[in-house]
């Protein structure tokens, strides 16, 4: 079975600071894709990135980071210098590669950042 | 990235009518695309997998004569609210696929039923 756990319900934290979503996976397949979605509060989900699971390489964007480890099942989500902006629901998914099937989504992150 | 769009942004309606929800991929072609249900702070709920030229595929629980699906072609689905009561109040979301496996997602129709 597959599975997504953000276990991190609701995070509040002040503008500049450095901020990490937490997100780990259950999956028996040898190849799937992880992505984080973000949902502002105009309800709009905006793609972030997708991971193959054959690409453990970090990647940055921006302020944007992401943390893949396989060892560990998780592909963790980092915000350098929060801004107000950033404030949004936040998802991690996983699909099986090639699956003509659904995304498995987390439970979300809320993230609240105060000027 | 691909961009996908939905219509209307949001409906108020009277209880026992329908309601069509549009989702258009505009920059690309979609052999599949997804309807969620999405209740306030909670997750998305996959209601339905709809595919271009076929039936679509519910998830346990949906009624399919209550949100009747049709993906007439590589760039249109539809979610037609059928009888629609209060408790169908909700937001809908869209989304659809690319060939990459990455869905994109609709900006969302939130519908008030009176």
């Amino acid at each position: 079975a597959q599975k997504v756990t953000q276990a991190q319900t609701e995070i509040s934290v002040v503008e500049k600071e450095d901020v990490t979503l937490d997100c780990v996976y259950e999956t028996r397949d040898t190849t799937y894709y992880l992505f984080w979605y973000k949902q502002p509060p105009s309800g709009e989900l905006v793609f972030l990135i997708r991971r193959n699971s054959f690409d453990e390489q970090n990647e940055i964007s921006g302020r944007y980071s992401w943390n893949f480890q396989k060892s560990t099942s998780s592909f963790n989500f980092t915000i350098t210098a929060s801004q107000v902006v950033d404030s949004a629901v936040y998802f991690c998914a996983l699909i099986r590669r090639g699956s003509q099937g659904n995304l498995i989504f987390g439970k979300g992150t809320k993230l609240s950042v105060k000027p | 990235g691909a961009v996908v769009s939905q219509h209307p942004s949001r409906v108020i309606c009277k209880s026992g009518t329908s309601v069509k929800i549009e989702c258009r991929s505009l920059d690309f072609q979609a052999t599949t695309m997804f309807w969620y249900r999405q209740f306030p702070k909670k997750s998305l709920m996959l209601m339905a997998t709809s595919n271009e030229g076929s039936k679509a595929t519910y998830e346990q629980g949906v009624e399919k004569d209550k949100f009747l699906i049709n993906h007439a072609s590589l760039t249109l689905s539809t979610l037609t609210v059928t009888s629609a009561h209060p408790e169908d109040s909700s937001f809908y979301i869209c989304s659809a696929r690319t060939g990459t496996d990455t869905q994109y997602f609709g900006p969302g129709t939130r519908l008030t039923v009176l």
